[in-house]
């Protein structure tokens, strides 16, 4: 079971702005510790989308933005666009789990 | 170009013993640790463990210890995860992935694992 909650679920219509939330604890990422995501479009690996909270690795384009504050990070998408359309997941390092790496539960994203 | 390219899918049956890979290019193998994930069928990632093939220190999520090993050969670069009696429950897509300050920045495709008797 993970520690990091998401929602199951976002939509949006194209054009659009989304956000996805992922909340943890005073073990995680309200410890300092940083958070990451990762998007895993239908039938292939995740990729990373955002890290350090808030940095885009090269070729992700600027709609994609992190934030992090307190026990919470969020992703936003502007500019919703159909090849949005995937799983989205957060990921941080817990403290209490005799340190280990956890992801969130995951949120899908429809773009309708 | 960093690569991980992992091994082929594999069907097996239930008690028997198996070890998928995970090789790495374009990179310094023994400088970064490697990890790997399972996502079970229509589920989330779930992190298992990691390796830095340097040192070969090794550590797993509490979920997984006991369950599975983790190995590499840093003579060819590779790394590779292991179970001694595969249960139907291990069924589930299985990514390697290296970890480049605390992200996972490169993932191999997957070695899809299925056990069924």
């Amino acid at each position: 079971q993970s520690v990091l909650t998401q929602p199951p679920s976002v939509s949006g219509a194209p054009g659009q702005r989304v956000t996805i939330s992922c909340t943890g604890s005073s073990s995680n990422i309200g410890a300092g510790y940083d958070v990451h995501w990762y998007q895993q479009l239908p039938g292939t690996a995740p990729k990373l989308l955002i890290y350090g909270n808030s940095n885009r690795p090269s070729g992700v384009p600027d709609r994609f933005s992190g934030s992090k504050s307190g026990t919470s990070a969020s992703l936003a998408i502007t500019g919703l666009q159909a090849e949005d359309e995937a799983d989205y997941y957060c990921q941080s390092y817990d403290s209490s789990l005799s340190g280990s790496d956890v992801f969130g539960t995951g949120t899908k994203v429809t773009v309708l | 170009e960093v690569q991980l390219v992992q091994s082929g899918a594999e069907v097996k049956k239930p008690g028997e013993s198996l070890k998928i890979s995970c090789k790495g290019s374009g990179y310094s193998f023994t400088s970064y640790w490697i990890g790997w994930v399972r996502q079970m069928p229509g589920k989330g990632l779930e992190w298992m463990g990691i390796i830095y093939p340097g040192d070969s220190d090794t550590r797993y999520s509490p979920s997984f210890q006991g369950q599975v090993t983790i190995s590499a050969d840093k003579s060819i670069s590779t790394a590779y995860l292991q179970w001694s009696s595969l249960k139907a429950s291990d069924t589930a897509m299985y990514y390697c992935a290296r970890r480049y300050s605390s992200s996972w920045g490169d993932w191999g495709q997957g070695t899809l694992v299925t056990v069924s008797s």
